[in-house]
């Protein structure tokens, strides 16, 4: 059983607020990715990460950053969020090209 | 660039009949494939893999792929589909530098 979490699980929050959404594996994996997802769609990477201090964006932009000071740790930020970021959003680590993927959070912008 | 193609948004079959999702890849030299699985609310599992090994691979909960080269191919079936199979079923194609594309889901529903 692959050990990464996502917090929170559900949340529904107001049009401009700031929201951070988290990411942990306890694996030692270098390399974190994280997906946007909407219902019934296929994933799409809009960020990973090759270690610390690194961090590039996906194939689908996004307003998101993202963050990497520790292994172990890859938080995702909307500054601003918005309805049109109401999705779910998957977070994944790797090693020899299996990924592990998380819960999700499912984020929904009122 | 690789790519996957899922030739099915949608099967639907009986409980105790074989199940077959199609997958077609394409990549410019020979790929790393997969097939996650998600249930409704729940985060991606990974079925199997073919990391160019054994053609025919076999995962979890009695599912198997075959990886066929000249058809460009990489199917997953199961002889007898079971209720808790219905999910959405999503197969994968890794390029050299590790990174994933995903094809656009195939939602399994299994009648009683």
């Amino acid at each position: 059983e692959a050990d990464i979490y996502q917090t929170p699980r559900y949340l529904v929050i107001g049009t401009g607020k700031k929201i951070t959404l988290e990411c942990s594996q306890t694996m030692g994996h270098d390399k974190m990715y994280w997906y946007q997802q909407d219902p019934g769609m296929e994933l799409h990477l809009i960020h990973y990460s090759y270690g610390v201090n690194s961090t590039e964006k996906g194939d689908l932009s996004s307003e998101s950053t993202v963050s990497r000071i520790r292994t172990e740790h890859f938080p995702l930020t909307l500054e601003s969020a918005r309805p049109s970021h109401t999705s779910q959003y998957l977070c994944a680590s790797s090693e020899f090209n299996e990924q592990y993927f998380g819960p999700g959070t499912r984020l929904t912008v009122t | 660039a690789q790519s996957v193609t899922q030739l099915d948004s949608h099967v639907s079959v009986s409980e105790g009949t074989p199940v077959l999702l199609r997958c077609n890849y394409s990549s410019s030299y020979s790929p790393s494939l997969f097939w996650y699985v998600q249930h409704p609310n729940k985060g991606l599992q990974l079925l199997l893999k073919y990391t160019s090994a054994a053609t025919l691979v076999k995962g979890i909960n009695g599912f198997e792929a075959e990886f066929k080269k000249s058809e460009t191919s990489f199917h997953l079936t199961k002889p007898s589909a079971h209720m808790s199979d219905a999910a959405e079923y999503f197969c994968v194609v890794s390029g050299l530098a590790g990174d994933m594309r995903f094809g656009a889901g195939t939602r399994l529903t299994v009648k009683p």
